[in-house]
């Protein structure tokens, strides 16, 4: 199974709205809406964002929203804050019932 | 509140091994599925190696299959992952992962801290 592909990173002024791409094939972000979506701060935990496409976990900011059209998900990162400034990583759920993660993109907060 | 704390992590050398821990607690272990995922220095996420709430299924991921083994002790809360003939290319920071099980795929909701493995002569 290879990983999703990701941008290495995306860069964006505090306020402004940027968007995570995600790509896969239709056996894993294609074929099902289980889609997740990390942070990871350096030196910390992965932190889950996201699941299921579009389902934010309590406690997550509202600022952050996914989506998904074809074997394309996204992540949107509206209002963006120093806070943000972070590693994220895609993952999905694939055919042979195991994940996969995508290769990361590096947030950074100009 | 949720806590998993890995341990056993180490500088090892090629060909060895090794086993690591993970200590749940805060929730009842023996209803959830756990994973190890890995990240190499400066690199991504991938996983390892995944069990069932029950241990009654298992997976690996391709470049551990044959020589990783993950087992749990639900007595204990405890999971593990029995590393044998250890390689340079497994040199990570190995996580343990409790899975939020959905109608058919699944995510993760809590991360340990990590535990590293250099695998090194």
């Amino acid at each position: 199974q290879s990983a999703l592909t990701q941008p290495a990173s995306v860069s964006g002024s505090p306020g402004q709205s940027i968007t995570l791409s995600c790509t896969g094939t239709s056996s894993d972000v294609g074929g099902y809406n289980y889609v997740s979506w990390y942070q990871q701060h350096p030196g910390k935990a992965p932190k889950v964002m996201i699941f299921e496409v579009s389902n934010r976990p309590s406690g997550v900011s509202n600022r952050f929203s996914g989506s998904k059209s074809g074997n394309t998900a996204s992540l949107t990162i509206s209002g963006l804050q120093a806070e943000d400034e972070a590693d994220y990583y895609c993952s999905s759920y694939t055919s042979t019932g195991t994940p996969v993660f995508g290769t990361g993109t590096k947030v950074t907060v100009l | 509140q949720v806590q998993l704390v890995e341990s056993g992590g180490g500088v090892v050398l090629p060909g060895r091994s090794l086993r690591l821990s993970c200590a749940a607690s805060g929730f009842t272990f023996s209803n959830y599925g756990m994973y190890w995922v890995r990240q190499a220095p400066g690199k991504g996420l991938e996983w390892v190696a995944g069990i069932w709430y029950d241990g009654s299924n298992k997976y690996y991921g391709d470049s551990v299959k044959g020589r990783f083994t993950i087992s749990r002790d639900n007595s204990r809360n405890t999971l593990y992952l029995q590393m044998n003939s250890l390689r340079a290319d497994d040199t990570a920071v190995y996580y343990c992962a409790r899975e939020i099980a959905l109608a058919w795929g699944f995510y993760f909701d809590f991360w340990g801290q990590g535990t590293l493995v250099p695998v090194s002569s």
